[in-house]
């Protein structure tokens, strides 16, 4: 069965920092792979996905994120963050064989001015 | 933002009654799913449905059960509700499952007390 993990559960920082949220899931076979932001008292919104192709997926907001199938990651990367972007963020994964989309636990980043 | 409501936004129901959770999607969208959401656990997969009168389990589906008797409704039902159960439930909704993002309701918040 497919799982997410998410190993850095919650992340502070400052403005202008940059930052890198870890992802990394388990099946063998081909994956599409989302990142979700949720903001306080907001449902999710998709950040950025990856089906195939180039394996920097650039999304919105300035985040991006590496696809490293050797390493079953999808992390999340942003060179400089801001306050507004202080949120919940989640990884998530549907594997080829089946139409669940399974999440990570989510990590939850506080930027401070 | 998809036009997805779920209802009701926020409920209290007593320890041993029935509770049905409503999703109505306005986009014709094939896939829908419930989650919930709860503090450590991210979000997890409750039950999904791939068309009208084809629904599948999810990783935490002891307690609940759906329908989806029409193309627009999803309905999440606990049979006797539990203070477990306590969270705060989102729908999505995707439009072929597999290579498409998911798109979330606005939650909502159930207390069993």
């Amino acid at each position: 069965a497919q799982s997410v993990s998410q190993h850095n559960h919650h992340v502070i920082l400052s403005e202008a920092a940059s930052l890198e949220l870890g992802c990394n899931y388990s099946y063998g076979g081909t994956v599409n792979l989302f990142w979700y932001v949720q903001y306080p008292g907001q449902h999710l919104q998709l950040l950025l996905k990856y089906f195939s192709g180039d394996p920097l997926v650039k999304g919105i907001k300035g985040f991006e994120a590496e696809f490293i199938k050797s390493k079953f990651s999808f992390n999340l990367r942003k060179p400089s963050v801001q306050w507004s972007d202080t949120a919940e963020y989640f990884c998530a994964v549907n594997a080829e064989n089946t139409d669940k989309l399974i999440f990570g636990t989510g990590t939850r980043l506080q930027v401070f001015p | 933002d998809a036009g997805i409501t779920q209802s009701p936004r926020h409920k209290v129901t007593e320890t041993g009654t029935p509770v049905t959770l409503r999703c109505h999607q306005t986009e014709n969208h094939r896939y829908m799913y419930w989650y919930r959401q709860d503090p450590g656990h991210g979000l997890r997969l409750i039950h999904y449905s791939y068309g009208v009168k084809d629904t599948d389990k999810g990783e935490v589906s002891d307690g609940y059960s759906v329908s989806r008797s029409k193309t627009e409704d999803f309905l999440l039902t606990l049979e006797s509700a539990t203070s477990s159960q306590t969270s705060v439930y989102f729908c999505a909704i995707s439009e072929r499952g597999k290579h498409t993002e998911a798109f979330f309701g606005q939650g909502t918040r159930l207390t069993v007390v």
